[in-house]
């Protein structure tokens, strides 16, 4: 079973930042955070992940909070094409790893 | 990133008939790839862990001879549903990693059963 866990929903004005929480209560401190997004009838793509540090990539940014209970990614300029649905996951990496998904974020982009 | 390619991206199948999908890693070799299906306005599920060369590994509740895995090679696992009915109408998605734990994943095989 997912061990995180997301508000089911959120929409976000086109151009603005979006902020999506997720909640790691029960990491252990040698799991990262993960973060994909699915968009509709596509496979999940791998936007960024990070350890204790914020972490930034052309995609998004990564806030992780000092105790590792929460993560935030935020989209710094939401597109239409940004719609998806994302999920944060909690992944030790030792290898090859199965992801266990959870319900995730549906953001909506409104224009 | 790496690139996972997965074929057919839809099928349609009569009721009793098999179905195979495939799943390849373009530019990197996999050990291990995943499988998972995915029903309408549900999260990811996983099925099972296809090991290259050894038997695959089954999630709890999958029917390992229904849900037929190869894995004959480092680039390419597949996945055969066996006598479908249409309550196996799913979609279907394999992921691969490089290690690190970052996975790739495939667009997807949208199974219809009718």
């Amino acid at each position: 079973d997912a061990k995180t866990t997301q508000p089911t929903s959120m929409d976000c004005a086109e151009g603005r930042a979006a902020n999506l929480p997720c909640n790691h209560s029960t990491i252990s401190g040698n799991e990262y955070v993960y973060w994909y997004r699915q968009i509709h009838s596509q496979g999940p793509q791998y936007i960024i992940h990070g350890l204790k540090n914020n972490e930034t990539n052309e995609m998004a940014s990564l806030i992780i909070t000092e105790d590792r209970k929460s993560s935030t990614l935020i989209l710094p300029h939401a597109t239409l094409r940004d719609t998806a649905v994302y999920y944060c996951i909690d992944v030790i990496q030792t290898g090859a790893n199965n992801l266990f998904f959870g319900t995730g974020t549906r953001l909506t982009v409104i224009p | 990133g790496a690139v996972v390619s997965q074929h057919p991206s839809w099928v349609i199948c009569k009721s009793g008939t098999s179905v195979k999908i495939e799943c390849r890693s373009l530019d990197f070799q996999a050990t291990t790839m995943f499988w998972y299906r995915q029903f309408p306005k549900q999260s990811l599920m996983l099925m099972a862990t296809s090991n290259e060369g050894s038997k695959a590994t089954y999630e709890q509740g999958v029917e390992k001879d229904k849900f037929l895995i190869n894995h004959a090679s480092l680039t390419l696992s597949t996945l055969t549903v066996t006598s479908a009915h249409p309550e196996d109408s799913s979609f279907y998605i394999c992921s691969a990693s490089k290690g690190k734990g970052e996975a790739f994943f495939g667009q997807g095989t949208r199974l219809t059963v009718v």
